[in-house]
């Protein structure tokens, strides 16, 4: 059984750095073809797509956000760490991680959300 | 803005089918099979129920199906259930410079 969890702070202030853990189980990203991607979604708001790493280190970034993102994975822990700099009060939103299903990019399990908040 | 353009809406009575646009490029919809579509109730997370255009996760009921023409794709959700109430997002791959696109969502209102 696949499961996934985000961690991190739920409050930020303008222009930190966000950092979210998704700790997962139930799969492994040393095995190919396994990926995790991140999604986030404003209150009210439409789904947006952030970022995505796999099993063979391959990495994907939206493109309107690339500057401010990095994703990395621990395999030894099944962590996959999001990064997010110059936080803006815009990016307050639930931020998901979620396993996709190879080869493609649709996701099939979904952690259940960390609401991320920004502001002084 | 979305890259994927979905009406923001749409409505059917029980047992009714409807179904639900996708509007996307040659460059994304229309380029891959690669479209997925994702069910939202209120306060939850999203639940695939239709990836690589036209198949069904295990569990989804085979009243929810998918198809793609063009650079447009489509969810039909047969029989309609009140249980089908909620927010139905698409997306497709965008090609190496853009992973993953979504839509911008359609509310399903079962009347």
């Amino acid at each position: 059984q696949i499961t996934l969890q985000e961690s991190g702070p739920t409050l930020v202030k303008p222009t930190q750095t966000l950092t979210l853990t998704c700790t997962f189980s139930g799969f492994s990203l040393a095995t190919g073809g396994m990926g995790v991607g991140w999604v986030r979604q404003p209150p009210g708001k439409a789904l947006e797509w952030l970022a995505f790493i796999s099993s063979n280190d391959d990495l994907r970034y939206s493109p309107s956000l690339k500057s401010r993102l990095t994703i990395t994975k621990d395999t030894s822990k099944n962590q996959v760490v999001l990064t997010m700099t110059n936080m803006d009060p815009v990016d307050t939103a639930t931020y998901y991680c979620a396993h996709r299903i190879p080869p493609g990019p649709s996701f099939d399990y979904w952690g259940q959300g960390a609401l991320v908040t920004v502001s002084s | 803005q979305s890259a994927l353009t979905q009406p923001p809406s749409a409505s059917g009575s029980p047992g009714q089918s409807v179904t639900i646009s996708c509007t996307g490029t040659s460059s994304d919809v229309g380029a891959f099979n690669f479209v997925s579509w994702y069910q939202q109730r209120p306060g939850e997370a999203p639940k695939l129920m239709i990836y690589e255009v036209t198949k069904r996760p295990s569990g989804v009921p085979n009243r929810f199906s998918g198809s793609k023409s063009g650079n447009t794709a489509s969810l039909t959700v047969s029989g309609l259930q009140a249980e089908d109430e909620a927010d139905y997002y698409c997306s497709s791959h965008g090609g190496s410079n853009n992973w993953k696109v979504f839509g911008g969502g359609t509310k399903l209102t079962v009347l």
